[in-house]
């Protein structure tokens, strides 16, 4: 069946590092990729999405290019800031229609 | 424009009791899901419709029970709490179409306890 694994959290960096937050998928088929993040005390929000492979999604400083090869999505930041700290989720969609299915969430925690 | 809104924000249930939860979009848009989220798990979807009239059981189901009779709203029932429900509960929809434009669209969240 379709599956979607993060990298553990939580991430803790300094303002400005760069970010990767790991993303790899089980799926049959083509389907669509996406990141979501969550604010604190909010519900989630489209980050970015890609639905073909080698395609990159972006969206504000975030990035992720969907690699069919690697089964892999992984979401990247080259300088984080502290209103990045948030809950980054990344889902998969088949394409014949299918629902999103979603990782268990990372944590990212940014410091001054 | 509101998007999707859910009440009510927070709740404390006594093991045993029931409560609705209401989910409202006005994007209108025909699937509409509840998902809970706990800690570690991620999102799982309870239950979702793909139109007014429509439901059917996602990943856990048990204990829940749903009902679409308008196409704006979207019900999710506890008929019996308990406490592995105690959870936060959010609501999507989202557009049919295309795959390159379909988004989920989430409300802002219920976090309900049951002691």
């Amino acid at each position: 069946g379709n599956s979607v694994t993060q990298m553990e959290g939580p991430v803790t960096l300094s303002e400005e590092a760069f970010l990767t937050i790991n993303c790899t998928y089980t799926a049959t088929g083509y389907p669509s990729l996406f990141w979501y993040v969550q604010y604190p005390g909010e519900g989630l929000q489209l980050l970015l999405k890609a639905t073909k492979a080698d395609d990159k999604g972006s969206n504000k400083g975030f990035e992720a290019t969907y690699r069919k090869e690697t089964t892999s999505f992984h979401l990247e930041k080259g300088s984080v800031q502290v209103s990045d700290s948030a809950v980054y989720f990344c889902a998969l969609r088949n394409n014949q229609g299918g629902k999103l299915i979603f990782g268990q969430g990372t944590e990212l925690s940014v410091k001054p | 424009n509101a998007g999707v809104t859910q009440t009510p924000k927070f709740r404390v249930l006594k093991t045993g009791q029931s409560m609705t939860l209401l989910c409202a979009q006005d994007m209108n848009h025909e699937y509409m899901y509840w998902y809970r989220q706990d800690p570690g798990m991620g999102l799982r979807l309870i239950h979702y419709s793909v139109g007014e009239g429509t439901t059917a059981k996602g990943e856990v189901p048990d204990g829940y029970n749903v009902s679409r009779l308008k196409k704006q709203n979207f019900l999710l029932g506890l008929e019996s709490a308990a406490p592995s429900q105690t959870s936060v509960y959010f609501c999507a929809s989202s557009s049919t179409g295309d795959p390159g434009r379909y988004e989920q669209y989430f409300g802002p969240g219920t976090r309900l306890t049951v002691t």
